[in-house]
């Protein structure tokens, strides 16, 4: 059972659009992580925390914002949504450095 | 050359038969593994890790390290329909804290 969550599942928005985009995690984890995946396509990192106000980013440019004020959550913010922000959106986790991840189910994010 | 690379794919196995997924690394000093399955528009699920030289078991699942020749591999016996998904490959690399991810490698079984 996902210990991790993910919502909105889907979301379909209109250019311009300021948007959340929800993670939270009961494990107590203090790693969490962004990726966004194109369908068929790899992972591209976007953001990370290694804890309560720390955020960094990823290894794929992203016009996204993230913030960590609290230990389970992570949220990811798009301020002017366009359509090459189409994308899967995963969340993930993981307790230790190194550990393995612990991914949401992603939301599936459509700009129209 | 990339961190993190897995044979391309896509891998097609009949029903039964043993799948064989690489993936070789290039940070000689790498120290976790992972292995992941992800279904078609869901999200990745750890399926094996393995930190050590060797192999490691897991019901129908083994995972094979060596370090030496820096490759990591998944074997998937009596392989069934329900195991096509595409398998991401995972390393934690000394250069950094995170995983690096490989592309993935798409596997069909053939009922």
């Amino acid at each position: 059972e996902a210990d991790i969550y993910q919502t909105p599942r889907y979301l379909v928005i209109g250019t311009g659009k300021k948007i959340t985009l929800e993670c939270s995690q009961t494990m107590g984890h203090d790693k969490m992580y962004w990726y966004q995946q194109d369908p068929g396509m790899e992972l591209h990192l976007i953001h990370y925390s290694y804890g309560v106000n720390s955020t960094e980013k990823g290894d794929l440019s992203s016009e996204s914002t993230v913030s960590r004020i609290r230990t389970e959550h992570f949220p990811l913010t798009l301020e002017s949504a366009r359509p090459s922000h189409t994308s899967q959106y995963l969340c993930a986790s993981s307790e230790y450095v190194g550990d393995g991840y612990t991914f949401g189910s992603g939301t599936r994010l459509t700009v129209v | 050359q990339k961190e993190v690379e897995q044979n391309s794919g896509p891998l097609s196995v009949p029903e039964g038969a043993i799948a064989s997924l690489n993936c070789t690394y290039s940070d000689r000093g790498s120290q976790s593994f992972f292995w992941y399955r992800q279904y078609s528009g869901k999200s990745p699920e750890l399926i094996m890790s393995i930190y050590s030289n060797g192999d490691k078991e897991d019901g129908r699942f083994t995972a094979q390290l060596n370090k030496a020749s820096q490759y990591v591999s998944l074997l998937i016996r009596d392989s069934q329909p329900s195991d096509s998904a595409t398998y991401l490959c995972a390393v934690k690399v000394t250069s950094g804290s995170r995983l690096t991810f490989g592309e993935g490698t798409q596997l069909t079984v053939n009922p």
